[in-house]
Parts: structure tokens; sequence; C-alpha cells
């Protein structure tokens, strides 16, 4: 079975903060993806890294596929209060079927 | 253009009730999956339908069932309602089946008493 790891599970910063989240697995992807869901809505996709070693940005976000493509991290610079939510990482395991899903982080940026 | 929609957005049942969610996808996507989240297990998949077809299943009994009409909308149904399937099912639609980008609905939050 393909697991997907996320952590920490939950977190809880203050504004001004950095931060990184992980996503890991025993397994290659062919590529992975990172979700945010807010309170009351479904995830929203951020971002797919496909390429071992490929880092992405997205303003105050910073992904990054590992060179083996089995883990992910992501690193948010100067938390707001609007980056509270639940962080998902999502992974294509190649076999054309479906995702995989981790359970995520949970973060809290307070004010 | 209009995102995933799903209706009804709340629903409380009772054990032994059945129910039927539905979920409209964003226009031209013909994928649509379904997926239950609840805080200890996360998100886990459902079903995907694909132009009306059955293409994917999770490990879900078979009280869990749903279908896909030709304009690409679709209905999950659960039957003989238990507590634990209190839950946020989310509807997701995408371009293409399999593990493409997932688009998201706001859930329909079930409660089973």
């Amino acid at each position: 079975t393909q697991l997907l790891e996320q952590s920490p599970q939950f977190l809880s910063i203050q504004e001004g903060e950095n931060l990184t989240v992980y996503c890991n697995s025993s397994s290659v992807f062919s590529s992975l993806q990172w979700y945010r869901q807010e309170p009351g809505e479904g995830p929203v996709l951020l971002v797919t890294v496909v390429t071992g070693g490929e880092v992405k940005k997205l303003k105050r976000l910073t992904f990054q596929f590992g060179d083996a493509r089995k883990d992910s991290s992501l690193h948010i610079t100067a938390a707001q209060p609007g980056d509270t939510g639940l962080y998902l990482c999502a992974a294509n395991a190649g076999n054309n079927r479906k995702l995989i899903w981790g359970l995520g982080t949970s973060l809290a940026v307070n004010p | 253009k209009a995102g995933v929609t799903q209706t009804p957005r709340y629903l409380i049942k009772t054990r032994g009730q059945q129910v039927t969610l539905s979920c409209s996808p964003i226009s031209g996507h013909r994928s649509v999956s379904w997926y239950q989240q609840t805080p200890g297990q996360g998100l886990q998949f459902l079903f995907e339908y694909f132009s009306e077809t059955q293409r994917n299943k999770g490990n879900f009994p078979g009280r869990f069932s749903g279908r896909q009409f030709s304009n690409s909308r679709s209905e999950m149904n659960v039957s003989t309602l238990e507590l634990g399937d209190s839950a946020l099912y989310l509807c997701a639609s995408s371009l293409s089946q399999g593990p493409d980008t997932q688009y998201f609905g706001p859930g329909t939050r079930l409660t089973v008493l």
C-alpha cells in the first residue's frame, strides 16, 4: 500500500513566522500536488511538481519536490492569518488510476 | 466559468435511512470523483466516473454507490446509513480521468443521528 505521510499534523504559529511542512513516502511518484482547504470549503490546488529537485514559488509559498521524487516540502515565509487552513499533498503513482492523499497538516496562523 | 457545485450543503439523517447527494462539475469536465473526508481518516476516495462509467473505486462497502449522467452531472447514494457515515462528502471534477488535477466543490456535510 502506498502511503503519503504529512508532518506535522497540527501547527499553530504567530503571524510573521516561517514554517515548513512535509509530505513523505517510500514510493516514487511521477508528480505531486499540494492543495489548501479552508474551513467549510473544498481543497484548492496550489501547485503541481513534476521533476525531481523542482522548486516552485507562489508568492510567499515555496514548494520543493525531492530529488528522488519520494517527498516534498512546503515552506511559508512570514505567515499570515489568511494562510490558515488544511494543507494536503496528493501524489500520482503513475498507474493512471487515482491520486494518493496524505492526511494533511492543519495550520493556524494567529494574529 | 462556474465552479463545482454540490447540493445540498448540509444534511441530517437518522440511522437506516438513505441519502442522495448531487454534484455538477465544471463545464467541459467529464470526470467526477467522490471523496469522504473525516478528521481521523482524512480524504478517502470513493469512486470516479468518466463518460457515465465508473472507472475507479475505493474501498467502501456496496452501500455507497454513484452514477453519472450524460451531461456529466453525478449523484452519490448511501443506503442504510450508519453513524460512521457522518462526514464531509466532496465531489471533484477534472478534465480527464485518473490522477488529474481535482477541482473540488464545497462539499455536503452529512450528519447521521
